[in-house]
């Protein structure tokens, strides 16, 4: 069963002060994506792999990078977050095929 | 573009009675779809989705949803709803032609009352 590890689940930071939330899969799966959730907005795409070294942006992207340096693992980083980047993120894996597995979110406040 | 409407923030129903969460949605080509459902403090569970075949769908939990092209609605059903199912529920679509991007609608609020 696909797993997708977010950490961590819940984070309080301050503008400015520089962020990494980490994803993980126990799959081998190329693709893996970021979103994040706002009230009203569903779903929104920020980044997203399709194997190691390829990435490329969603919707959203701005104030967010990514990287990909193994297959196993896409780290969102937030160079210097600002409020409006308080969120729900999520990571996700999978393809068209399977489906695509969640992870269980990351809860961000920047104050 | 692709984008996907739930004309509905806010669905109640009764439990027991038949149940229909809307989505419409719009693609250039073909569509890949999904519903995924979100509990409370959860991540999204996957329900089902149409890539080919049977415009007729059957999913987890006994939701089921239908393709139809000409409408290009892809709405959620269930026969008899459980107050278990109050959550909210998100369809998303992907151009198969497209880039790897699942676009979501803005969800669908369901109430199952007892």
């Amino acid at each position: 069963e696909a797993q997708v590890t977010q950490n961590p689940r819940y984070l309080i930071t301050v503008t400015g002060k520089k962020l990494t939330v980490t994803c993980s899969q126990n799959m081998n799966h190329e693709y893996m994506s970021w979103y994040r959730q706002d009230p009203g907005l569903g779903l929104r795409q920020i980044y997203y792999s399709m194997n190691v070294e390829v990435t490329d942006k969603g919707d959203v992207p701005e104030g967010y990078k990514v990287s990909r340096k193994e297959k196993r693992n896409f780290p969102l980083i937030l160079e210097s977050p600002s409020p409006n980047q308080t969120s729900l993120y999520f990571c996700a894996i999978g393809n068209d095929i399977y489906g695509y597995t969640f992870g269980s979110g990351t809860r961000l406040t920047v104050v | 573009a692709q984008s996907v409407a739930q004309p509905e923030d806010q669905v109640n129903v009764a439990e027991g009675n038949p149940l229909t969460v809307k989505c419409t949605y719009s693609v250039s080509g073909n569509p890949y779809l999904f519903w995924y459902v979100q509990y409370p403090n959860r991540g999204l569970q996957f329900l089902l989705k149409y890539i080919t075949g049977d415009n007729l769908v059957k999913g987890s939990y006994g939701f089921e949803a239908e393709f139809n092209k000409s409408q290009t609605s892809f709405h959620l059903k269930k026969p008899s709803a459980l107050v278990s199912d109050s959550a909210l529920y998100f369809c998303a679509v992907r151009e198969i032609a497209g880039a790897n991007n699942l676009f979501f609608g803005t969800g669908t609020r369901l109430t199952v009352i007892p």
